[in-house]
C-alpha cells in the first residue's frame, strides 16, 4: 500500500526552483520522510530526510508541513544532471518501501 | 567518498545455473540491502542484513538466498535461475546509528538476464 503520494511527472527550466510535493496523510509520529533520487541507469541516491522540522543540506531543502502529513523537496537552482526519478518515503525503523516517484524533467 | 561496490554490471546466466551476486561496502556499515528493480514495479525488497551471519527477508524472499560473512560484503544467491529473475539487482548499506537506518547508499546494479 501506497503510503505516499506524487505527481508522475513535473518540468523545471534550468536555473529554477524545482518544487516537488509529496503527501502523506497517514504518516505516523515515529516516521521519517525520506527523498531520494534516481539518475537513469544508476542506483538511487539518497538525498534528504527530516522528522518534523525543516532541513537543508549541499543538495535540497526538505519543507514539513505542521501537521507533517506533506512535505516539499525543493532543488534551489535546477541544472540539466538533476534530471531524475525523485521518490519520497515515509518510514520509521523500517525498510523503504520504493514507490513510483515523480520524474523530474530539467530544460535548458 | 562512500562507496558500494557490485561485482558486475551485466551477468547473462541459463536457467538453472546457480548465480552469485557480489557486493562489497567499504563504510564499515552495519546494515545491508539487497533490491530488485522492474519495469512498473519499482525497487523490491529482497533480503536484508543489519549484522555479521544475520539476515532478514524482505518482501520477495522467494527464489533468493543470501550470506553475509563479514561485515563488508553481503551476497545474493539464486540457488537455480529461472526466466523470471531477470532484473536489476540493487545492493545498498546504511549505518546501524539511529535515525541513519534509512540513509541508504546504493551501488551500480548488475543487470541480470537468465536465459
Amino acid at each position: 500500500d501506497a503510503k505516499t503520494t506524487q505527481p508522475p511527472s513535473m518540468d523545471c527550466a534550468e536555473g529554477r526552483a524545482a518544487n516537488l510535493p509529496c503527501n502523506h496523510s497517514t504518516i505516523s509520529g515515529n516516521e521519517y520522510v525520506y527523498w531520494y533520487r534516481q539518475i537513469h541507469s544508476q542506483g538511487p541516491q539518497y538525498i534528504i530526510h527530516g522528522l518534523k522540522n525543516n532541513e537543508t543540506n549541499e543538495m535540497a531543502s526538505l519543507i514539513i508541513t505542521e501537521d507533517r502529513k506533506s512535505s516539499t523537496l525543493i532543488l534551489p537552482h535546477a541544472t540539466l544532471r538533476d534530471t531524475a526519478v525523485y521518490y519520497c518515503i515515509v518510514a520509521g525503523y523500517s525498510t523503504l518501501t520504493f514507490g513510483k516517484g515523480t520524474m523530474l524533467l530539467v530544460s535548458p | 567518498d562512500v562507496k558500494v561496490t557490485q561485482s558486475s554490471r551485466y551477468l547473462v546466466k541459463r536457467t538453472g545455473e546457480k548465480v552469485f551476486l557480489e557486493c562489497v561496502q567499504d563504510m564499515d556499515h552495519e546494515n545491508m540491502f539487497w533490491y530488485r528493480q522492474d519495469p512498473g514495479l519499482g525497487l523490491r525488497l529482497i533480503y536484508f542484513s543489519y549484522d555479521v551471519k544475520m539476515k532478514e527477508k524482505g518482501d520477495i524472499p522467494e527464489g533468493y538466498s543470501v550470506s553475509r560473512e563479514k561485515k563488508e560484503r553481503f551476497s545474493l544467491i539464486l540457488e537455480s535461475a529461472s526466466t523470471n529473475q531477470t532484473s536489476m539487482y540493487l545492493c545498498a548499506s546504511s549505518p546501524g546509528l539511529a535515525g541513519t537506518y534509512n540513509e541508504q547508499f546504493f551501488g551500480p546494479g548488475t543487470r541480470l538476464t537468465v536465459l
